[in-house]
């Protein structure tokens, strides 16, 4: 049964523009959420968290929402690079481990 | 920033063969690694947590006996796959946690490139 859901297999956003990530949990006890990034042959690399007491956390470029009610986190990406075409994992963290999304391909087109 | 290797990167076996996965820790010791499995479109799946000098702990559903793992050092934890078949046919990947900074941040976890398994 999958906790974590990415929708969206793909999106293709053009270089400047936001990019916009999604991601839905099944379970309102989860309290840490984290993405991560991962290029071809690579390992995932982490990103950006947010705890659920918070329902913001910014980082440069990258901010992640987290609307609770509704059990819903996001990614906003702006302004969206080439350099971030990859592919992008929600996960959330509890019971001393991780779940992950199925990933969702981003493309940043010049 | 910390870097885990694992060999191979890809291999292909026979039906009925085993093939074993290193995963290294290169700049850093690692009381805790994890192996994780990837499906094609599916997500990153925990298989098991391994911790150095003990048994590892296995998810539901995972056979201990077919997926041997071990982790004789804190910079090295195998990850056998035992009399494998095509349904094992996936991308292995695994993370290990920093032991200098067990208790702190959590998404410490820092993971390896994968490894392609293709079972013919």
């Amino acid at each position: 049964d999958q906790q974590v859901k990415q929708n969206s297999p793909s999106l293709s956003v053009q270089e400047g523009r936001i990019s916009i990530l999604n991601c839905d949990y099944t379970n309102s006890m989860f309290d840490y959420f984290l993405w991560y990034k991962k290029y071809p042959a690579e390992g995932p690399t982490f990103l950006i968290s947010i705890s659920s007491i918070k329902d913001k956390n910014e980082d440069g470029r990258f901010t992640v929402f987290l609307n609770k009610s509704a059990k819903h986190l996001s990614l906003h990406i702006v302004p969206s690079q080439p350099g971030d075409s990859a592919v992008y994992f929600c996960a959330v963290y509890t019971g001393n481990q991780f779940y992950f999304g199925t990933g969702t391909s981003l493309t940043v087109i010049p | 920033g910390a870097v885990v290797s694992q060999h191979p990167s890809w291999v292909i076996c026979k039906s009925g063969t085993s093939v074993k996965i290193e995963c290294r820790s290169l700049d850093f010791q690692a009381t805790t690694m994890f192996w994780y499995r990837q499906f094609p479109k599916q997500s990153l799946m925990l298989m098991a947590t391994s911790n150095e000098g003990s048994k590892a702990t296995y998810e539901q559903g995972v056979e201990k006996d077919k997926f041997l793992i071990n982790h004789a050092s804190l910079t090295l934890s195998t990850l056998t796959v035992t009399s494998a078949h095509p349904e094992d046919s996936s991308f292995y990947i695994c993370s290990a946690r920093d032991r200098g900074l067990a208790g702190g941040l959590i998404y410490e976890q820092f993971f390896g490139p994968g490894t392609r398994l293709t079972v013919l």
